[in-house]
């Protein structure tokens, strides 16, 4: 089955830098690879999502970039602020009926 | 409902007890997972199901758990002869397949 592997699993950065979560995944096969992101207390909810079509995805201050190739993806957060401190998992999938494996997640925390 | 809801949202048992939490998909959903996630961890996956096929049950840590999906929309885990190491948040997500999960707000799960 898919392995998604994540990094780092915590994160500080100052306010107004840019913070860049890593992953990987196995399976060759995956095409969807999305991003949800879990504020303290709260549920995960996805902040973005790519297929294998594209390299790049950007919406705001967040985008996402793959490489097939290596089979790797990242979550870029430009002009970082205290809002974005939270839990950010990525995941991999093949959609279609085959499940979403969730890497192990990455606590990033923002300094004012 | 308009989303996933999930019941009870608290529950606190003595050690050797069976547990039943509930899960209410989006309406059309195909997918449902159950996660566990505890105090400051990541998404720890138990099992999915996905229309009518077979469930996917390799997440599900004991044969004291279980799960099954009763008519294509509602689901039900049972924790039987709960331990302390159970303590945790159930979370429920269902999903068109291949398509964002959305998620409930979680069953906080207290053995005493």
């Amino acid at each position: 089955g898919e392995n998604v592997e994540q990094h780092p699993s915590t994160l500080s950065v100052q306010e107004g830098d840019s913070a860049v979560i890593k992953c990987t995944y196995s399976d060759s096969a995956s095409n969807y690879f999305p991003w949800y992101k879990q504020e303290l207390g709260k549920r995960p909810q996805l902040i973005i999502d790519i297929r294998s079509n594209v390299g790049e995805k950007k919406d705001q201050r967040i985008a996402v970039t793959l490489n097939k190739t290596a089979k790797h993806f990242s979550l870029h957060i430009t002009e970082t602020q205290p809002e974005d401190s939270a839990v950010y998992f990525c995941a991999a999938g093949f959609g279609g009926y085959q499940k979403v494996t969730f890497g192990t997640g990455t606590k990033l925390q923002v300094i004012p | 409902g308009a989303g996933v809801s999930q019941s009870p949202s608290n529950k606190v048992t003595e050690k050797g007890k069976d547990v039943e939490l509930r899960c209410d998909p989006i309406s059309g959903h195909t997918a449902l997972y159950w996660y566990r996630q505890s105090l400051g961890q990541g998404l720890e996956f138990l099992i999915y199901f996905q229309g009518n096929s077979a469930p996917d049950k390799s997440g599900l840590p004991s044969d004291r758990f279980s799960a099954e999906r009763t008519g294509g929309s509602v689901s039900t885990l049972t924790i039987q002869r709960t331990q302390q190491e159970d303590s945790a948040v159930y979370l429920c997500a269902s999903s068109l397949e291949g398509r964002k999960l959305f998620f409930g707000s979680g069953t906080q799960l207290s053995v005493l």
